[in-house]
């Protein structure tokens, strides 16, 4: 499976946007980037997934780059829900379960 | 409204005693997984099943089983086999495309006594 890599933390103040980037220089053609985040002692959360182009939901954008070795999450205006582990995803077409790595750990400070 | 239970929140096993951690959904999805995760990892894939009435292993299904007889319900069962299990598992579930989002319970913390 190819493999994404992520750095260990960030920190952001509150209400300023975050730029989470994730490199997967071998990614292939058909897998789907998948972004999901988990807050301490909770189950991991959907946040945003994409092919190709880029993605916008309520929650975030992603940005994907034009050869596709790396994404980048954006958090508009970060508050203080937003600190969590992000974790970069690569899912190939015919896989089934998500390959998690140890994410990012995102500080908000007010 | 639609979504995850795994039941219970925490769990206690005593040495050589097997325990059952359950995973139902109402989103009428057909693929379901479980994962554990020890404290600042990432998760690991225990069990996936694609449909009911099969499943596969993933990659540290040793000491785990699994059932998969009704689509909203993957119970997970640690035997006494497996030697360390004290760690925080995830139930998941989805519609089993590639382009579609797990959606996660709240997860069951299994401790040993």
């Amino acid at each position: 499976d190819a493999k994404t890599t992520q750095p260990n933390s960030m920190e952001s103040n509150e209400e300023e946007p975050v730029h989470l980037p994730c490199n997967h220089s071998t990614i292939s053609g058909t897998d789907y980037i998948h972004w999901y985040r988990q807050l301490p002692s909770q189950g991991p959360e959907y946040v945003i997934h994409g092919l190709t182009s880029n993605v916008n939901n309520r929650m975030a954008s992603l940005a994907i780059a034009e050869d596709r070795k790396s994404s980048t999450l954006i958090l508009h205006r970060a508050t203080l829900r937003d600190a969590a582990v992000y974790y970069c995803i690569l899912r190939p077409d015919s896989g089934y379960a998500l390959n998690f790595g140890k994410g990012t750990s995102l500080l908000v400070t007010p | 409204d639609g979504g995850i239970t795994q039941s219970p929140k925490y769990l206690f096993r005593k040495e050589g005693q097997n325990v059952t951690l359950s995973c139902e959904q109402n989103l009428n999805h057909d693929a379901m997984y479980w994962y554990r995760q020890d404290p600042g990892q990432g998760l690991r894939l225990i069990y996936y099943s694609q449909i009911v009435n099969d499943f596969q292993k993933g990659d540290i299904a040793e000491g785990y089983s699994v059932s998969r007889e009704k689509k909203e319900s993957f119970p997970l069962t640690v035997t006494s086999a497996q030697k360390n299990p004290t760690a925080f598992y995830l139930c998941a579930s989805s519609t089993g495309y590639s382009n579609q989002p797990q959606h996660f319970g709240d997860g069951t913390r299994l401790s040993i006594l």
